[in-house]
């Protein structure tokens, strides 16, 4: 039983389209996160929602947009995609704030390719 | 500026050997500091955390880090590297919002 599952795993699409990343946790926790990892595995973070308010909305641009409709659940949606917006897009948890409690759980990722 | 900084992108050791990978943080990152693991094609894992208390910290597999103020620094090692240990590891400190700021990776190669 997958604690933080994401759909999908890979997406292929073209520059220009529009497209939602899924995410859901099954472990009652109320943060959830989503970073971004790029070719050369470095981490940033995107957003971070707690009890579906947001907490964290780091320099991204306004072409992604993250959506909570419950504190179990945290989508991500691209617009108009670009080529740089190619990465794996990390969805993760934890109860709290991880520097109170010590650990995020981290999904599988969705590898994004934008052609 | 809040960082974490690893030191080498890329550590390859023969299988056996000591491990270690180094990580130095910032002054103005709050004393907690992690490790994560990652296998490839998944997402990351935590190895161990140091949050208060005892500097030297144990963690699964092995792995072990001691925290050391004077220097800013939490290396990770290990006595004995075995083939399954061959992943890319984080070092993470936390941020001012309370989220986790993540170094650059460190590739680890265990060589038979």
């Amino acid at each position: 039983d997958t604690a933080v599952s994401q759909t999908p795993k890979y997406l292929v699409t073209q520059m220009g389209n529009d497209k939602s990343i899924k995410c859901e946790q099954n472990l009652g926790h109320d943060t959830m996160y989503w970073y971004k990892q790029d070719s050369k595995k470095f981490l940033k973070i995107m957003f971070s929602y707690n009890n579906k308010e947001l907490i964290i909305n780091e320099t991204v641009p306004n072409r992604f947009s993250p959506k909570s409709p419950d504190k179990a659940h945290l989508n991500l949606h691209i617009n108009s995609l670009e080529l740089g917006d190619s990465a794996v897009y990390f969805c993760a948890s934890s109860r709290g704030l991880p520097i109170n409690t010590g650990e995020l759980f981290f999904g599988e990722g969705s590898r994004l390719t934008v052609l | 500026a809040q960082s974490v900084t690893q030191l080498g992108s890329h550590v390859s050791v023969s299988e056996g050997a000591l491990v270690l990978l180094r990580c130095n943080y910032s002054s103005s990152v709050p004393p907690y500091l992690f490790w994560y693991v990652q296998y490839p094609n998944q997402g990351l894992q935590l190895l161990l955390k140091y949050t208060t208390g005892a500097t030297l910290v144990k963690g699964i597999n092995g792995f072990e880090a001691e925290f050391k103020k004077s220097e800013t620094s939490f290396h990770l090692t290990k006595p004995s590297a075995h083939m399954s240990d061959a992943a890319e590891y984080f070092c993470a400190g936390g941020g001012s919002q309370g989220n986790l700021i993540f170094g650059k990776g460190t590739k680890l190669s265990v060589k038979p």
